[in-house]
């Protein structure tokens, strides 16, 4: 079957700009991770959602970084006023319950 | 809260030898633990786990340790190809309250030389 889908694959925003990233996990998976993996570093947890519920927005690393899942499938992370540190590449996850997970292919986001 | 600690951070080995990475963790209660293949520009893939209730687990040239007491488990890749050049990622879990969540190792660059 279809495996974790992002999009878009690449998106370069000037600074200050909005963005807004999409996940598409795997039909049937209630749990769902956004994660951001800076270039040569290992995944960092962002947000965590089981179903529509936002468990955990622990990783998230300002106000202006907000994600929602509000029907239980798709997620939206959204970075409002982007700045060039928020230049990484945001993986989405998706697992049956809590532990084997599997990753879209992520969105790389540029901030100029 | 957990500390995953990997090593080494790069890995060379000549093609046909093996490859050992191995990660440390800080939390005993922990008891799955992941490892992901990811090549440039790609996802990671998961390319072989273990629960705490086995020592070890192995899928052809793949496999992995644990030892729970010492709270480590490695990865071992033998007869090692080319294609197994790519940065590898353990994580450790631990599952018991439904907002905890993998955290991950920072990752080791293997380079197979020809």
């Amino acid at each position: 079957g279809a495996g974790v889908s992002q999009s878009p694959r690449y998106k370069v925003a000037k600074r200050g700009q909005d963005v807004a990233l999409r996940c598409d996990p795997i039909s049937g998976h209630v749990s769902l991770f956004w994660y951001q993996q800076a270039l040569g570093q290992g995944p960092e947890f962002l947000t965590y959602f089981q179903n529509e519920a936002q468990l955990d927005k622990s990783g998230l690393p300002s106000d202006r970084f907000f994600a929602e899942r509000p029907e239980g499938s798709v997620s939206t992370l959204k970075i409002q006023r982007t700045q060039q540190e928020d230049s990484a590449v945001y993986l989405c996850a998706s697992s049956h319950y809590l532990d084997t997970q599997y990753f879209g292919p992520g969105t790389r986001l540029t901030v100029l | 809260g957990e500390n995953v600690e990997q090593h080494p951070s790069t890995l060379s080995v000549q093609e046909g030898d093996s490859a050992v990475i191995k990660c440390t963790y800080s939390d005993s209660a922990s008891n799955y633990f992941p490892w992901y293949k990811q090549e440039l520009g790609k996802r990671p893939q998961l390319i072989i786990d273990i629960r705490s209730n086995v020592g070890e687990k192995k899928d052809q040239r793949i496999a992995v340790t644990l030892n729970k007491t010492a709270k480590h488990f490695s990865l071992h890749i033998t007869e090692t190809q080319p294609e197994d050049s790519a940065v590898y990622f353990c994580a450790v879990y631990k599952g018991k309250n439904r907002d905890d969540k993998i955290i991950f190792g920072k990752g080791t660059r293997l380079h197979i030389l020809p």
